[in-house]
């Protein structure tokens, strides 16, 4: 399966500014999804990215507010824009190969202060 | 769209006990069931999947069963040690090239020793 580095693994921010989580795989994949965890809570998906045409993204998440990019078959990024303390949680990013299996990378626990 | 329900939130048992994770989908056509184990300050692991067309898959300790026509699936934890102490994830995905996984609440999991 493949293989994900996701960075940065923890960061404490400040209202209003915005934060840029990378997501590296070591494969080329099909699909690349964000989730969002918080505290205590279960994984809600962002959006999908896919190479070459914006995200999609899922009811309750705006692009505005996350832009995502995937410039190629291995890369992507989530920016959480101008963020708030509702913000605070951890995000993750998952690959698809095309088939049944989903990888998820360590995850980004963001804290907005 | 789909819906997951996991059941328990919480679950406490023996070293040595079994434990048992249930949880159930509403979309039929979800064909696809993984389970992710996730530890705290790491991403969610797979630690075992099935597929519609069987109707349990072991590997080792764990194991998981499905009702397609119920629309429930379970795993099965035996001989439970402290390092399966954890938060484990149902999901379900119709299992499609870049569908997502639609996840339940969670269970954690606490084996005291």
């Amino acid at each position: 399966s493949a293989v994900i580095s996701q960075k940065p693994s923890r960061d404490i921010c400040q209202r209003g500014t915005s934060l840029t989580i990378q997501c590296q795989v070591d494969s080329q994949v099909t699909m690349m999804f964000w989730y969002r965890q918080q505290p205590g809570q279960s994984l809600t998906l962002i959006a999908t990215a896919n190479q070459g045409s914006e995200a999609t993204y899922e009811s309750g998440f705006v692009i505005d507010k996350f832009p995502i990019s995937r410039p190629n078959l291995t890369f992507s990024t989530l920016t959480v824009s101008n963020m708030s303390p509702e913000d605070s949680s951890i995000y993750l990013c998952s690959v698809s190969s095309g088939g049944y299996g989903y990888t998820f990378g360590s995850g980004t626990r963001l804290t907005v202060v | 769209g789909e819906n997951v329900e996991q059941h328990p939130s919480t679950l406490s048992v023996q070293e040595g006990d079994s434990a048992v994770i249930k949880c159930t989908y509403s979309d039929s056509a979800s064909n696809y069931f993984p389970w992710y184990k996730q530890e705290l300050g790491k991403g969610p692991q797979l630690i075992i999947d099935i597929r519609s067309n069987v109707g349990e898959k072991k590997d080792q300790r764990i194991a998981v069963t499905l009702n397609k026509t119920a629309k429930h699936f379970s795993l099965h934890i035996t001989e439970t040690q402290p390092e399966d102490s954890a938060v484990y994830f149902c999901a379900a995905s119709t299992g499609n090239a870049g569908n997502m996984l639609t996840f339940g609440g969670g269970t954690r999991l606490m084996v005291k020793p």
